[in-house]
């Protein structure tokens, strides 16, 4: 099974840097997933990471480290419409992906 | 192609009736999920198609939980005799299941509220 931390939540400025970090636990690692959503409204997908390392796209990235069970999704110049749940989510070898609770990002003026 | 439809959007009802929800996924996917969610809460596996076959179910799904996607393209999710812990958004999603990173593509799922 898997077993995904994350934090409740989180607030931070207009303009400035947010970190989401995300444990896991899992058998047969296929990749972990960060996706965004929106009061109301279904997850999408914003990356993927299978291997170690940073990556990057747009004010969004992510990182891996596959020994450590670790994640993180940076979000910069933080805009008020970044205002959501993010999810991590870790994908097993039969497909299938399991998601933490969520982390409720609060951008302030 | 639209996305991931499903409908209804939103269902009220009684304990104790049955209720069915639709997805038509997008048309290219041969996986399709479906997810529980609950205010706070991630999405919770409930179970996932590969085609017509129904490869997983979740311990979450009991009895009175069934899917279907009987020719490999929409699928329905019914619950009978609804109770108030059935309250919740479910969420259907596909992928293309091949040589791709496993990225599932949700709908905007549907609604239960059951009195």
């Amino acid at each position: 099974g898997q077993n995904i931390d994350q934090p409740t939540e989180m607030t931070a400025t207009e303009g400035a840097i947010v970190q989401i970090n995300c444990t896991y636990q899992t058998s047969g690692f296929n990749g972990l997933f960060w996706y965004q959503q929106h009061a109301g409204e279904a997850p999408t997908f914003l990356s993927y990471n299978v291997l170690d390392g940073l990556e990057e796209k747009g004010r969004f990235s992510s990182f891996l480290s596959r020994s450590k069970g670790y994640s993180y999704l940076l979000l910069k110049e933080l805009q008020m419409k970044d205002s959501a749940s993010y999810l991590c989510a870790v994908g097993s070898n039969d497909y299938k992906l399991s998601f933490g609770a969520g982390t409720t990002v609060t951008v302030r003026a | 192609d639209t996305g991931v439809s499903q409908n209804p959007r939103h269902k009220i009802t009684k304990r104790g009736q049955n209720v069915t929800f639709r997805c038509d996924p997008i048309s290219e996917h041969n996986r399709l999920y479906w997810y529980r969610q609950t205010l706070g809460q991630g999405p919770e596996f409930l179970t996932y198609f590969q085609n017509e076959a129904q490869l997983e179910k979740s311990r979450l799904l009991s009895d009175r939980f069934s899917a279907e996607r009987p020719k490999g393209s929409f699928s329905t999710l019914e619950i009978q005799r609804t109770e108030q812990g059935d309250s919740a958004m479910y969420l259907c999603a596909s992928s293309s299941g091949t040589g791709n990173t496993g990225e599932l593509f949700f709908g905007e799922g549907s609604r239960l509220t059951v009195l």
